[in-house]
């Protein structure tokens, strides 16, 4: 199985923050990774697919990057409704996905 | 606008069955694979499983395998999954996720999820 290793576990940032989080995969997955925000007591809502590629309607200051083992979700500019929990998945080994553990985003 | 509503959660006791659904609306839903995934209480997301457009390929999670059925009836714009054999492990909020394509990787590429049905498995 393909174990996906998120780091970090939980991050303080300040709004206009500059804020990268870190997904790596045991094994090569090429481009088959998603990024979510789940926010408390909400359902997860894509923000990237295909590792780089923005989801409909979500802002610009987030931005995914990567292939292979290690990936990257970045939020330019934090605004006050980022702050949320953030997972990754991993579905090359389909039917075997895998998310990473998931980041608590909290405000400094 | 993408739309999955799920519904059948409850308490129910260790070993007893449950069948929870999903109503899909604002997409072709015969088009797309389908899925369900859970969230046990302040933990995190785990896959569950899933289904492509045509019920030719199911997966399922280790965790559940032998216990659990998903199904879908696209005449109905429906997904199902029966669970039977319930654990106290299995007590957690079930989402149904939509996915991208019919089947393959891209199939299991979730793009929109409904809002959850809490199942609690305790005696």
């Amino acid at each position: 199985d393909i174990q996906m290793t998120q780091s970090p576990s939980s991050l303080s940032a300040s709004v206009g923050d500059r804020v990268t989080i870190t997904c790596r995969a045991s094994q090569g997955i090429r481009n088959d990774l998603g990024w979510y925000q789940q926010k408390p007591g909400k359902a997860p809502k894509r923000l990237i697919y295909a590792a780089s590629r923005l989801h409909s309607g979500v802002p610009s200051r987030f931005s995914g990057s990567g292939s292979g083992t290690e990936f990257t979700l970045t939020i330019s500019s934090l605004q006050p409704e980022d702050f949320a929990t953030y997972y990754c998945l991993q579905h090359n080994s389909s039917p075997f996905v895998t998310f990473g553990q998931g980041t608590k985003l909290e405000i400094k | 606008e993408v739309q999955l509503v799920e519904s059948g959660g409850g308490l129910i006791q260790p070993g007893r069955s449950l069948r929870l659904s999903c109503a899909a609306s604002g997409f072709t839903f015969d088009d797309y694979a389908m899925h369900w995934v859970r969230q046990a209480p302040g933990k995190g997301l785990e896959w569950v499983s899933g289904i492509s457009w045509n019920s030719g390929s199911i997966g399922y999670a280790d965790s559940v395998k032998g216990r659990f059925t998903i199904s879908r009836d696209n005449a109905k714009n429906s997904l199902y999954l029966q669970m039977n054999s319930l654990r106290a492990e299995d007590t957690a909020l079930y989402y149904c996720a939509k996915g991208s394509q019919g089947s393959g990787r891209d199939g299991y590429n979730f793009d929109y999820w409904g809002q959850g049905t809490l199942v609690t498995v305790s005696s």
